[in-house]
């Protein structure tokens, strides 16, 4: 099974500040990473997929790097409504989810 | 547009069979693998396994033995069943869309896309 190791658990930032979650594969998934926005009491959303591209329709302050076991993923200018649980995942081999980066408003 | 709708039983006593089924509308049933994916209260995502048109599944590891997956394409729907149900399963599930991307290491190497909005399943006694 490939575990997927996400950090920070948890962030507080200002609006505009730029923020930065990391994932970390247990073993070589090339670029099959995608990056998911969970607001409460909603589903995931798709956000980022194979590690660097943008889903159609989501704001370009969000962005995703990485290649191998280390990825990560970033809001550039955080915005109020970007408060929400991110998660990783990984869908090289079946499908492992990280455990989540919940980030607030400082 | 695509969505996908969801429905089942919520409430279950201990060792009973949790059944769900989501219906696709709004774009093509075929071509893509169809996903269940479960998010207990307060923690993560946790993948339960997919199924495609043709009925070929993946099954999570952890869920396999308890876990069936059935495809209705006359009606563009798909189901999923979990027997002996615990208080572990309590959860809320979801259905998902898999875009197939190409070839991977293991199972269908798809991205999840398009999600239901998800059923709240409660195992009590």
């Amino acid at each position: 099974d490939i575990q997927m190791t996400q950090s920070p658990s948890s962030l507080s930032a200002s609006v505009g500040d730029s923020v930065t979650i990391t994932c970390q594969a247990s073993q070589d998934i090339t670029n099959y990473l995608n990056w998911y926005q969970q607001k409460p009491g909603k589903a995931p959303k798709l956000l980022i997929y194979d590690a660097s591209s943008l889903e159609t329709g989501v704001p370009s302050r969000f962005s995703g790097s990485g290649f191998g076991t280390a990825f990560t993923f970033t809001i550039s200018s955080l915005q109020p409504e970007d408060i929400a649980t991110y998660y990783c995942q990984q869908y090289d081999n079946l499908f492992t989810f990280g455990g989540g980066t919940k980030v607030e408003i400082k | 547009q695509v969505q996908l709708q969801q429905w089942g039983a919520g409430l279950l006593k201990p060792s009973e069979t949790l059944s769900l089924t989501c219906a696709v509308y709004g774009g093509s049933f075929s071509g893509y693998y169809w996903s269940w994916i479960r998010q207990p209260p307060g923690r993560g995502l946790e993948w339960i396994g997919e199924i495609n048109p043709s009925g070929s599944t993946n099954f999570n590891p952890s869920l396999k033995s308890r876990v069936t997956m059935s495809v209705d394409t006359s009606r563009n729907q798909f189901s999923l069943k979990l027997s002996s149900v615990t208080a572990a399963d309590t959860a809320v599930y979801y259905c998902a869309r898999g875009r197939i991307r190409g070839y991977c290491s293991g199972g269908s190497c798809s991205i999840l896309d398009y999600w239901g909005q998800g059923t709240q399943v409660t195992v009590s006694s």
